[in-house]
């Protein structure tokens, strides 16, 4: 039962240009949102969050948009650099338990 | 100040055999959980650990179990190795509640069941 999903596996992106990454959820419990950033033979590392009782939440070239009513959470990157190209998980977490998706592959083409 | 610390970072085991994965949270995290990541899954909740107690499990069967001692550290220890346990396995420390800042990820451990 994947609580959490991210339905696109990759997103290629030209450098300079916005990269969005979408991500949806089913319960409604959630409170917390959050982004984690994965190279390969890395650990993830956290990225952005968002609190359930916001729609936005911006960090220098990475902001988190929520819909609630949607269930729909995305993170978009501009400008998107070849640094950026890694693997991301979307997380969400109710009752301190945390739910991943199944990471999104996104590729910055110089 | 040194981060989440996995060893060993490979292991080739056997079916049938048993494994133990070691995980060093960040210096004055108490929560260590476990998570298994394989292609097309994400990342699976194994178990999470607070101050030598389990304090959540996710649904993995029972060959999956855990520890964690006095000094916060943790253990994973899987039985009975079958091919569908090959995987990264992932430790992540928090303080305490990760809350909105999450967890601090070691590199994990890739397991592979011959």
């Amino acid at each position: 039962d994947q609580q959490v999903k991210q339905n696109s596996p990759s997103l290629s992106v030209q450098e300079g240009r916005i990269s969005i990454l979408n991500c949806d959820y089913t319960n409604s419990m959630f409170d917390y949102f959050l982004w984690y950033k994965k190279y390969p033979a890395e650990g993830p590392t956290f990225l952005i969050s968002i609190s359930s009782i916001k729609d936005k939440n911006e960090d220098g070239r990475f902001t988190v948009f929520l819909n609630k009513s949607a269930k729909h959470l995305s993170l978009h990157i501009v400008p998107s650099q070849p640094g950026d190209s890694a693997v991301y998980f979307c997380a969400a977490s109710a009752l301190n338990q945390f739910y991943f998706g199944t990471g999104t592959s996104l590729t910055v083409i110089p | 100040k040194a981060g989440v610390t996995q060893t060993p970072r490979y292991l080739i085991k056997t079916r049938g055999q048993q494994v133990t994965l070691s995980c060093s949270p960040i210096s004055g995290h108490r929560s260590v959980s476990w998570y298994q990541q394989t292609p097309g899954q994400g990342l699976q909740f194994l178990f999470e650990y607070f101050s030598e107690t389990q304090r959540n499990k996710g649904n993995f069967p029972g060959r999956f179990s855990g520890r964690q001692f006095s000094n916060s550290r943790s253990e994973m220890n899987v039985s009975t190795l079958e091919l569908g346990d090959s995987a990264l396995y992932l430790c992540a420390s928090s303080l305490d509640r990760p809350g909105n800042y999450g967890y601090t990820f070691g590199s994990g451990t890739r397991l592979t069941v011959v």
